[in-house]
């Protein structure tokens, strides 16, 4: 079945320093892999995605993931954090193939704080 | 451009009062449509999820309901709320296409506190 792990439920980063959030998947086949953002009370935005191609992604906000297949990893990367990246970052994992429903799979979040 | 839209923000019911979500797109075709419910702390979990009109698959045995009387238009509801269904409800779109490469993109919320 298919699973996304974030291990890391909290990090704080100081304003300015670089960032990396963890993401582990377990799927069998080639994944579909999204990075969302959730600011307090609102909904999902896309950060950004893979599907194929190239396994350095970049994202809107200057954030960039890279997907290692040997690894089943997906983190998500920004090299200077601004105050208003504090949010919290979902993980997701996709299936693909006919009749799929593009039904994701989430992981538990990391809630990132940033300190000035 | 596609919108989704989400109403109402919030709400508080007692326990035992029915329920009623709506969630509409705006600016697409047979969309597929999906609820879900972010508990408190921890992450998000398809309730249901929708590939046309009529159409509802259930992922998780539940208190609630979901209907799609519109294309468009995607109904979270329950006869009988629990305390345990408190949440904040995010429904989604995808544009339904072949093969499963799907993005999501998400409303709002509503946020539903059971007193």
């Amino acid at each position: 079945a298919q699973s996304v792990t974030q291990p890391d439920i909290h990090i704080t980063v100081s304003e300015g320093a670089s960032l990396e959030l963890r993401c582990n998947y377990s799927y069998g086949a080639t994944p579909y892999l999204f990075w969302y953002v959730q600011s307090p009370g609102q909904g999902l935005q896309l950060l950004l995605k893979y599907f194929s191609g190239d396994t350095l992604v970049q994202g809107i906000k200057g954030f960039e993931a890279e997907f290692k297949r040997s690894q089943s990893s997906f983190n998500l990367r920004k090299p200077s954090v601004h105050w208003s990246d504090a949010a919290e970052y979902f993980c997701a994992v996709g299936a693909g193939g006919s009749g799929n429903t593009g039904k994701l799979i989430f992981g538990q979040g990391t809630t990132l704080q940033v300190k000035p | 451009s596609q919108t989704i839209h989400q109403w109402p923000a919030t709400l508080v019911q007692p326990v035992g009062s029915p329920l009623s979500l709506e969630c509409t797109v705006e600016g697409t075709s047979n969309p597929n449509l999906y609820w879900y419910r972010q508990a408190a702390g921890r992450g998000l979990q398809l309730l249901f999820y929708s590939v046309g009109i009529g159409q509802i698959s259930s992922e998780v045995p539940q208190n609630l309901s979901a209907s799609r009387p519109q294309d468009r238009q995607f109904i979270l509801s329950s006869k009988k709320l629990l305390l345990s269904d408190s949440g904040f409800y995010l429904c989604a779109w995808s544009r339904g296409l072949a093969g499963g490469k799907e993005t999501q993109y998400f409303g709002p919320g509503t946020r539903l506190l059971v007193l």
